[in-house]
């Protein structure tokens, strides 16, 4: 049974290149979060989708950031144009609903980002 | 504004002996908490949670306690192992708030052999 998936593991790429980092959530999840961990602000979620409609994007940092679910298998987070502050490890996190009963996010292995 | 807040950046204890990782949060509306455990170049995984109708969740070598009154929880690791040496996030929900968490900022636990 597979977990999330993310691709590229590691990138790095020049200020002003655009960056697209890739996710593939659980099957079956119907919840699919982008997070953002720095030394400087922990993990801080960007924003987060619900069968693949965009939730709440409060946790994006500014426009030059944006995120796609064309579908219940597949999500981007863009950067355009990338910037050295943008060096982080960027985590894709996927659930189903909570119940309230027990809840917990399923996260994939990351991608470290290095902009230069 | 951070409102789960882990105070100790890291902690070293001796194998064998009992690790406490504590953490305290300010929003009241916070009805489930969670613990996750990452090693370098790993997602965080799923280690243990609390509903906050509890007061105490064991599970193996660790349990949580909420103290509510007190906003504050507590991850304690019995007996240490140094496989445990991670960084454990603490998290929060609330229930009106959908399925978001809010994590704290992380606490580097070495466990020495």
């Amino acid at each position: 049974d597979a977990g999330v998936i993310q691709s590229p593991r590691h990138e790095v790429t020049e200020m002003g290149q655009e960056v697209t980092l890739r996710c593939k959530p659980i099957s079956g999840h119907d919840y699919l979060f982008w997070y953002r961990q720095t030394m400087m602000r922990g993990l801080e979620l960007l924003i987060y989708f619900n069968n693949n409609v965009p939730i709440d994007d409060s946790g994006m940092p500014e426009d030059r950031f944006s995120a796609k679910m064309p579908n219940a298998s597949f999500s981007t987070l863009k950067i355009q144009p990338s910037e050295p502050r943008d060096s982080a490890v960027y985590f894709c996190a996927s659930s189903p609903p909570r119940t309230g009963l027990h809840y917990e996010q399923y996260f994939g292995p990351g991608t470290r980002l290095t902009v230069t | 504004d951070q409102q789960v807040k882990q105070n100790s950046p890291s902690l070293s204890v001796q194998e064998g002996r009992i690790s406490i990782l504590n953490c305290d949060y300010t929003n009241s509306m916070f009805d489930y908490f969670l613990w996750y455990k990452k090693y370098p170049a790993e997602g965080p995984t799923f280690l243990i949670s609390i509903s906050s109708i509890k007061d105490k969740n064991e599970d193996g070598r660790f349990t949580v306690f909420l103290n509510k009154s007190a906003k504050h929880l507590s991850l304690h690791i019995v007996p240490s192992q140094p496989g445990d040496s991670a960084v454990y996030f603490c998290a929060a929900s609330a229930l009106e708030y959908g399925n978001k968490l809010v994590f704290g900022a992380g606490t580097i636990l070495r466990v020495k052999s």
